[in-house]
């Protein structure tokens, strides 16, 4: 089945010691997007990239990068994470042609900062 | 800009009783709406979306909802709720530069 993966489901990590989260997709969509969920909170947008093109959220921290060195990979790194960080990472795909545009996430990546 | 607000922040239903989740949007312009389902440490799955061609949308896991152009509406519904209907549920709407703007969500519990 097509579908959006994240790795690690989880991920521990040290206060500032730099980590990166994993997502890949299958579904050949031209549109990747990061969000940060805290708890009993909506998603929040981080960034996205359309195709090779890179959008990041005006309110999105220095600390957190993105690459994306091909269709079906993106990754989020943040490069010293602060006890605020810890959250669940949600990755999701779209078609970006016509208006609906639906995103599909993945299972997400909960981060635990110590 | 386009908002999407969600009239209370849990739930409670029994086991077999209609389950009425409330969605207002704010929009300039037709919007497409969605329902997503978040179950604990998972990721949000899409469960219905609206994109103008019928006002009732039929989606999985039983659940349905209608939008109302004149009460600025998209409510989501299930005849009869289950044990698995216990989870996070989001509204969206898509915004002119395809962000998708989330309501603040509503959390379901499901009593035996």
């Amino acid at each position: 089945d097509a579908m959006v993966i994240q790795n690690p489901r989880y991920q521990v990590t040290q206060f500032g010691k730099p980590v990166t989260l994993s997502c890949s997709q299958t579904l050949n969509h031209n549109v990747m997007y990061w969000y940060q969920q805290k708890s009993s909170q909506a998603p929040k947008l981080l960034f996205h990239y359309y195709d090779k093109d890179f959008n990041n959220e005006a309110d999105t921290p220095d600390n957190f990068q993105s690459r994306r060195p091909n269709t079906s990979f993106c990754f989020l790194d943040i490069r010293s994470p602060g006890l605020g960080d810890a959250a669940m990472y949600l990755c999701a795909t779209s078609r970006r042609t016509g208006d609906t545009d639906t995103q599909y996430f993945g299972p997400g990546t909960r981060l635990t900062v110590l | 800009a386009q908002s999407v607000t969600q009239l209370g922040s849990h739930v409670s239903v029994s086991e077999g009783a209609l389950v009425l989740l409330r969605c207002n949007y704010s929009s300039s312009v037709p919007p497409y709406l969605f329902w997503y389902v978040q179950y604990p440490n998972q990721g949000l799955q899409l469960l219905l979306k609206y994109t103008s061609a019928a006002t009732l949308v039929k989606g999985i896991n039983g659940f349905e909802a209608e939008f109302k152009k004149s009460e600025t509406s998209f409510h989501l519904t299930k005849p009869s709720a289950h044990m698995s209907d216990a989870a996070e549920y989001f509204c969206a709407v898509k915004s002119n530069d395809y962000k998708l703007s989330f309501g603040a969500g509503t959390t379901v519990t499901v009593r035996a």
